[in-house]
């Protein structure tokens, strides 16, 4: 069962212009979502999160839109330049002293920018 | 700054053979990772671990055995090495929330 989804495997973006990373959970037990970007043979570095109490978090050109009710959030990043080119994980995170921290990733979508 | 190294960028395997990855964070987090990544399936948790000696098994532990001696250092173990075992393995660890992960291991087993 994929408690995290990116339905979208791929995006492919125009240099300067607006990427939207879009991303689904089932489990309303979560409440801390994270994003991570990935190069190939590098490790996931963190990239931006969002706690439950927020709808929206900006960092620079990154923002994550976080939209409980439909359990939907989605990163943006304005203006996309040809190094964002990578894969882009979801990840979330729940409640409890017995989370230990542990993680929910989603599939990854691999973005691409085009100068 | 932030530091979690892996033993082996890319390691060769036959099928059949022990393998050990390492992975070393000087953040003196409690909780340690251990993930593969495989096309199209993104991240799955094999093991993890809260404290010294802890372990638990995660979505995929068939296969592998973890060791949390001390409290930087955790092993993935791969007791006889299969070629479906194949892929990027990632270590991570974490005080709560953000996990920082280490730059992954690419093993191919033959």
């Amino acid at each position: 069962d994929q408690q995290v989804k990116q339905n979208s495997p791929s995006l492919s973006v125009q240099e300067g212009r607006i990427s939207i990373l879009n991303c689904d959970y089932t489990n309303s037990m979560f409440d801390y979502f994270l994003w991570y970007k990935k190069y190939p043979a590098e490790g996931p570095t963190f990239l931006i999160s969002i706690s439950s109490i927020k709808d929206k978090n900006e960092d620079g050109r990154f923002t994550v839109f976080l939209n409980k009710s439909a359990k939907h959030l989605s990163l943006h990043i304005v203006p996309s330049q040809p190094g964002d080119s990578a894969v882009y994980f979801c990840a979330a995170s729940g409640a409890g002293g017995t989370s230990y921290g542990k993680l929910t990733f989603g599939q990854g979508t691999i973005l691409t920018v085009h100068p | 700054d932030v530091k979690v190294t892996q033993s082996s960028r890319y390691l060769v395997k036959r099928t059949g053979e022990k393998v050990f990855l390492e992975c070393v964070q000087d953040m003196d987090h409690e909780n340690m990772f251990w993930y593969r990544q495989d096309p199209g399936l993104g991240l799955r948790l094999i093991y993890f671990s809260y404290d010294v000696k802890m372990k638990e098994k995660g979505d995929i532990p068939e296969g592998y055995s973890v060791s949390r001696e001390k409290k930087e250092r955790f092993s993935l173990i791969l007791e006889s090495a299969s070629t479906n075992q194949t892929s990027m393995y990632l270590c991570a660890s974490t005080q709560s929330g953000t996990q920082y992960f280490g730059p992954g291991t690419r093993l191919t087993v033959l």
